[in-house]
């Protein structure tokens, strides 16, 4: 089992709708979650991380956190087209020193 | 200027070459770290580093050397290239631990393994 999980996508949006990716995590101990959002062609850039259960919104992004399922979600609201990339979660595995990423969710938001 | 820049952008090489990218920041970060990107696999660590003279392997390690003798540089060298090294590197820093603060990417570096 992959230490991270992520739909694999291509998720595809009409623009103004909410996109919504989703993450499964495999080590209980697990404290810090991150999403990365990276453009075609660039490098990865932090856009939320959560580190409690529950949602943490930032503008038009809300990560949402469930340490007992072991899962955590991104919601893009009011998805625009400068949205479409890939986003990556990451997660801290408790026995090491850096994030595991999972394989990332493309996302295409339709004009 | 500030930041955390990788040289080359792009490279092509032979199998058996030996091949270093340069990874350079200038905030003086503890930590950093080099990460591979392949389709469907994600990031994959490679190698990181807490502080100077302080290396330790990632996920993927086999057929790469990692020093870093100063804070501010943390070269990666394929000794002898193959094709499945035919990737995207990304460096990466960090203040803290990555897994408590966040990673600073580098623009990454192409390489092609003919």
């Amino acid at each position: 089992q992959k230490e991270v999980e992520q739909n694999s996508g291509p998720l595809s949006v009409p623009e103004g709708a909410i996109a919504s990716l989703n993450c499964t995590y495999s080590d209980q101990g697990s404290q810090s979650f991150f999403w990365y959002r990276q453009y075609s062609g660039k490098s990865p850039e932090l856009i939320m991380f959560i580190y409690s259960n529950g949602d943490k919104e930032d503008g038009r992004f809300t990560a949402q956190l469930n340490k007992a399922s072991q899962y955590v979600s991104l919601l893009i609201r009011d998805s625009q087209p400068s949205d479409s990339a890939t986003y990556l979660c990451a997660v801290n595995i408790d026995y090491k020193l850096s994030l595991s990423f999972g394989a990332g969710t493309t996302v295409t938001v339709r004009a | 200027d500030a930041g955390i820049t990788q040289s080359p952008r792009y490279k092509i090489t032979e199998t058996g070459r030996q091949v270093t990218l340069m990874c350079h920041q200038t905030w003086s970060h503890s930590y950093m770290f080099w990460y591979r990107q392949d389709l469907g696999h994600g990031l994959r660590l490679i190698y990181y580093s807490a502080a100077a003279d302080i290396t330790d392997k990632g996920e993927v390690p086999d057929g790469y050397v990692v020093s870093r003798s100063k804070t501010e540089n943390f070269p990666l060298t394929l000794e002898s290239a193959t094709r499945s090294q035919t990737s995207v590197y990304f460096c990466a820093s960090a203040r803290d631990g990555s897994n408590t603060g966040e990673l600073f990417f580098g623009e990454g570096s192409r390489l092609t393994v003919l």
